[in-house]
Parts: C-alpha cells; structure tokens; sequence
C-alpha cells in the first residue's frame, strides 16, 4: 500500500530536550515536505527536498532542521524545542514538484512543556 | 492579508443539502487547485485538483475556479454525515504551494 509513514503519532517533551520525528514514504518520490498546522493558521510548509541532499526553508524554518540522505526518508529534528513548536505536524510527498497532488503522513502531535 | 482567505466555520447542514464551499486567494500567479479533505486525526487527502478556470465534477463533487474574481469553490451535492470533515483548499505556482485554514463542515443526519 502506498503511504507516507510518520513516527511517533504523539509526543510529549520538555524545552530543551532534542526530538526527531521520522517520515518514510514507500512511492518513490522526489519530493518531500513538512508541513505544521495550528488553529486558524492551516498548514504551514517548515522545510522541503526536492531530491537526496537536497533541502530548502519554508515559510516557518526556525527551530528546525532536516536532512535527506535517503530518497524514502526526511526527518524533522528539533535541536531544543520550545513551547510554540507545540503543533501538529505532517510529513507529504509528491513524485516531482509542489504543485502536484500530495500524499500526506497521518500527522504527529507534539506538545512541549 | 493572507495570499489564501477561507472561513473557518463551522458549518453545520443537514443530511441532503448542498454545500459550497469557499477560498479567495491575492495572488494572481497561482494556476492549480486543489481541494482537500483531513478527517479528525488523519492527514489531509486530495478531493479535487484543477488546473484552470471553470467547473471539474467527480461524483457528488464539482469544483469551480474563477480566476478573474480570484475565487474558488467546492459545492458537495447530496451531502453524508461521511462527508463532516475539515477542506482546505490549495493553491499552487511553479514550486509554490499554499494552503488555506480550512473549512470545518458538519453533516447531521
């Protein structure tokens, strides 16, 4: 079954304290992205990669990082998260650029205390 | 002011109805649009996805664009309760994508 796969579904943390949540997605596809969606604001890109190595901000970068060392993998590491990366956060893919249709993760909830 | 407008809702029918939802967006570059559909704790899914003005049906869904009034919309006919779910809609250029808030929509039976 094609999917975008993401882990954990839910965390909890404290300031401070390095998370990784993981995406993998089983399709093939060049490009992956992160999404954050926060009441009233919708979804809001953090990073994307367009291919292996390759990777550029979004619209809401700071605070975190991502790498793409595998086509099927794109971690989001937050380095020393902070209350307002509280959030829901879904990974997607596509097989070329953004304006194609993407497949989404089922999200993970974080809350950072 | 927001590249892409959507009200929030919620909006709250009654099974049968139709429903219209709506976007507004400012950027007048954007050439593909998408609707997509996010059941509570699940990610979004893609609904529809046109790429010029006018109307696009698939079943009990028909989306319409127009871009000389920088204006989208969803019209769902014979609503479901399977149908109570948040849509956001989407707009895209060249490597940009940007997503409304999303409309909250509840079908009663």
């Amino acid at each position: 079954e094609a999917q975008v796969t993401q882990n954990p579904r839910y965390l909890i943390t404290v300031t401070g304290k390095k998370l990784t949540v993981t995406c993998s997605q089983n399709m093939n596809h060049e490009y992956m992205s992160w999404y954050r969606q926060d009441p009233g604001l919708g979804l809001r890109q953090i990073y994307y990669s367009m291919n292996v190595e390759v990777t550029d901000k979004g619209d809401v970068p700071e605070g975190y990082k991502v790498s793409r060392k595998e086509k099927r993998n794109f971690p989001l590491i937050l380095e020393s998260p902070s209350p307002n990366q509280t959030s829901l956060y879904f990974c997607a893919s596509t097989a070329t650029v953004a304006n194609s249709p993407l497949h989404f993760g089922n999200g993970t909830r974080l809350t950072v205390t | 002011q927001k590249e892409v407008e959507q009200d929030p809702g919620p909006l709250s029918v009654p099974e049968g109805a139709i429903v219209s939802l709506n976007c507004t967006y400012s950027n007048s570059a954007f050439q593909y649009f998408m609707w997509y559909r996010q059941y509570s704790r699940k990610g979004p899914e893609l609904l529809m996805y046109t790429y010029s003005s006018g109307n696009k049906e698939d079943g009990r869904f028909t989306a319409q664009v127009d871009k000389s009034s920088k204006y989208i919309s969803l019209f769902i006919r014979d609503s479901q309760p399977s149908d109570s779910a948040t849509y956001l809609c989407a707009m895209a250029v060249g490597n940009k994508l940007v997503f409304g808030a999303g409309t909250i929509l509840r079908v009663k039976s």
